[in-house]
């Protein structure tokens, strides 16, 4: 099982990048890089999802590099809305499935 | 509208209580999962379910038990056995390598 590394917490400024790495040095082949935003009281929500290189969708980018070891999700222009709690989770199709501890962002005005 | 349900929100326990939450989906995934998050803290893993008749302990998995007899549930049972209940708790389900969660149940202790 992939064990991964975040950052406990980060702080940002309203319309800045944010970009937040997590290491996964034991990745397997067939293990998928996901990411997780959870706010207080509620259930974590999907955001993005890659295998390698570059992914981006509406809200966010993710940046695998070719050894596959880290990965970065990249916010742009953040807002106060995106204070949250975000995990990565590496796993494939199958059984376990462990979080991190998660990188808590909180954006300030 | 398809998802994952957990039902109560909210549930309190008595001294030696068995407690269940409930969990259900219908979204046609065969894997489920329960988590359990304290104030502050990330997610742990309690049991999991990647078929229906069958489901593996977690890492935390004393003082909790499963069934699942149903692809659509997957209740948990909080016995009284486990001496600190008071925790979030996470239902999710699996499609390939992404979970979709529940909004959870917050459970305390009177």
């Amino acid at each position: 099982l992939a064990k991964t590394t975040q950052p406990i917490s980060m702080d940002s400024y309203e319309g800045q990048e944010v970009n937040i790495t997590c290491s996964h040095n034991n990745i397997a082949t067939n293990d998928y890089i996901t990411w997780y935003q959870q706010f207080p009281s509620q259930g974590p929500r999907f955001i993005i999802q890659g295998y390698k290189t570059k992914v981006t969708n509406e809200v966010a980018s993710l940046f695998i590099p070719a050894d596959r070891k880290s990965s970065t999700l990249s916010l742009p222009r953040v807002s106060l809305s995106d204070t949250a709690v975000y995990y990565c989770l590496v796993a494939n199709q199958g059984g376990k499935l462990i979080f991190g501890q998660g990188t808590e962002l909180s954006v300030k005005p | 509208d398809g998802g994952i349900t957990q039902s109560p929100k909210y549930l309190f326990r008595k001294e030696g209580q068995n407690v269940t939450l409930s969990c259900e989906q219908n979204l046609n995934h065969d894997a489920m999962y329960w988590y359990r998050q304290d104030p502050g803290q990330g997610l742990r893993l309690i049991y999991y379910s990647q078929i229906v008749n069958d489901f593996q302990k977690g890492d935390i998995a004393e003082g909790y038990s499963v069934s699942r007899e149903k692809k659509e549930s997957f209740p948990l049972t909080v016995t009284s056995a486990q001496k600190n209940p008071t925790a979030f708790y996470l239902c999710a389900s699996r499609d390939s390598a992404k979970l979709f969660f529940g909004s959870g149940t917050q459970l305390s202790v009177l």
